[in-house]
């Protein structure tokens, strides 16, 4: 069956850490993955989308890694803030052309001062 | 505000009951999606319209839901006979097709309770 796995478990970090979020992926070969944040009780925000064809991808704070081999994506946050503290949400687009894209359930990360 | 609105907030009903929540997305973005949340669960697709006309619906919007996006502006999304299950937050996100790819923007969500 088809499945976006990210760590159901919430991450604890202390501020100023680097904090590593994973996501895994089966029987699917998107041509991007997107992250988003979610805070409670409000829509997800878009951060960043990564190709196929890119290894790496940086925004200020924020790196993406998208490795099809291993079917992974790793999302890190540097000199993390409590500010950071929210659930992200891996998602791709399972067809291609943007008519749906699937989302894991999110790894909730909490950013201790 | 540009940004893509939802109307209302809140919704609690009885169950049996028919509902129906209003999106209005970024004015430029011909792209629209639908999706249910429920708690600890990521987004689930409901259903994604290109202007007007809805391309793609997942198995999972029964024949009790049904939306529409008559001209390509704002869309509605109705749930007939509403079940506890229904119970979730719905979202809706737009988008604007660039390169192929598909960063969404979402609204706010409506939560709704069924009682």
């Amino acid at each position: 069956s088809q499945k976006i796995e990210q760590n159901s478990e919430a991450l604890n970090i202390q501020e100023g850490k680097t904090a590593t979020l994973t996501c895994n992926y089966t029987n699917y070969s998107p041509a991007y993955l997107q992250w988003y944040r979610q805070d409670p009780g409000r829509g997800p925000v878009f951060l960043l989308l990564i190709r196929e064809n890119e290894k790496e991808k940086r925004k200020e704070r924020l790196k993406v890694t998208f490795d099809t081999t291993l079917k992974q994506s790793l999302f890190h946050i540097t000199a993390s803030q409590p500010a950071d503290s929210a659930t992200y949400l891996c998602a791709l687009d399972p067809q291609g052309g943007g008519f749906k894209t699937i989302f894991g359930a999110g790894t909730r990360l909490f950013v201790k001062a | 505000d540009t940004g893509v609105s939802q109307d209302p907030r809140h919704k609690i009903t009885k169950r049996g009951q028919n509902v129906t929540f209003r999106c209005d997305p970024i004015s430029e973005h011909n792209r629209l999606y639908w999706y249910r949340q429920t708690l600890g669960q990521g987004p689930e697709f409901l259903t994604y319209f290109q202007n007007e006309a809805q391309l793609e619906k997942s198995r999972l919007l029964s024949d009790r839901f049904s939306a529409e996006r008559p001209k390509g502006s704002f869309s509605t999304l109705e749930i007939q006979r509403t079940e506890q299950g229904d119970s979730a937050m719905y979202l809706c996100a737009s988008s604007r097709r660039t390169s192929g790819v598909n960063e969404q923007y979402f609204g706010p969500g409506t939560r709704l309770t069924v009682t």
